[in-house]
């Protein structure tokens, strides 16, 4: 009964590689969100959706691309795998797309590119 | 811009005591929502406690406290009684009436609680 479940939980991958992260969430939120979290801990929004809209694309390299089939799913394809791009991926979810209410972390993704 | 600061990249406290944590943020907008987030060693991000622009009393929930100062655009984090359990790090984040619910995070304060 988790609320937000990202798979995988680990992923290591070599460089050029194209790798794919699912989430998941039963709360019934119509917001999801990447954040991606650095090696020195910073936390940064890559994308959001409303009820499988796209409303943040932040400067994110197009070698990402997120889908969202329905409100409850949102993946996240990474194409041609760069050692840069090591970090750990968090997905989330909330209410609503207006200011003010809190996030549901997923318990994130730890993404090693070797 | 918007921007959050948390200007303390470690702390430590002894149990059992009193800890504040601080978080300044910089923003014209004059609807916001201040969180604090907290993230153990295990990695999950856990929400704190909330604190909207407009509420006149600091929010509390259990140990932790915000102490909101609008003036100054700070909103630190008290824990109360500090436990063993309380060491990891924190982040204080903003997110804005205008944008899409888009959390802006500091960089994070590393608590040490020492028995």
């Amino acid at each position: 009964d988790t609320a937000v479940s990202q798979t995988p939980k680990y992923l290591v991958t070599q460089m050029g590689n194209d790798k794919s992260i699912k989430c998941e969430q039963n709360l019934g939120h119509d917001t999801m969100y990447w954040y991606k979290q650095d090696s020195k801990k910073f936390l940064k929004i890559m994308f959001s959706y409303n009820n499988k809209e796209l409303i943040i694309n932040e400067t994110v390299p197009n070698r990402f691309s997120p889908k969202s089939p329905d409100k409850a799913h949102l993946n996240l394809h990474i194409n041609s795998l760069e050692l840069g791009d090591s970090a750990v991926y968090f997905c989330a979810s909330s209410h609503s797309r207006v200011a003010n209410y809190g996030y549901t972390f997923g318990s994130g993704t730890r993404l090693t590119v070797v | 811009a918007q921007k959050i600061t948390q200007t303390q990249p470690g702390m430590f406290v002894q149990e059992k005591e009193a800890v504040t944590l601080d978080c300044t943020y910089d923003t014209s907008d004059p609807s916001y929502g201040l969180f604090w987030y907290k993230q153990p060693s295990s990695g999950e991000m856990i929400f704190l406690i909330y604190q909207g622009s407009y509420d006149q009393q600091n929010a509390t929930e259990g140990r932790y406290s915000l102490n909101f100062q609008k003036a100054r655009k700070s909103a630190n984090l008290v824990i109360s009684a500090s436990q063993l359990g309380d060491s990891a790090m924190y982040f204080c984040a903003m997110s804005l009436s205008g944008g899409y619910n888009k959390l802006i995070f500091g960089a994070g304060t590393r608590l040490a609680v020492h028995p």
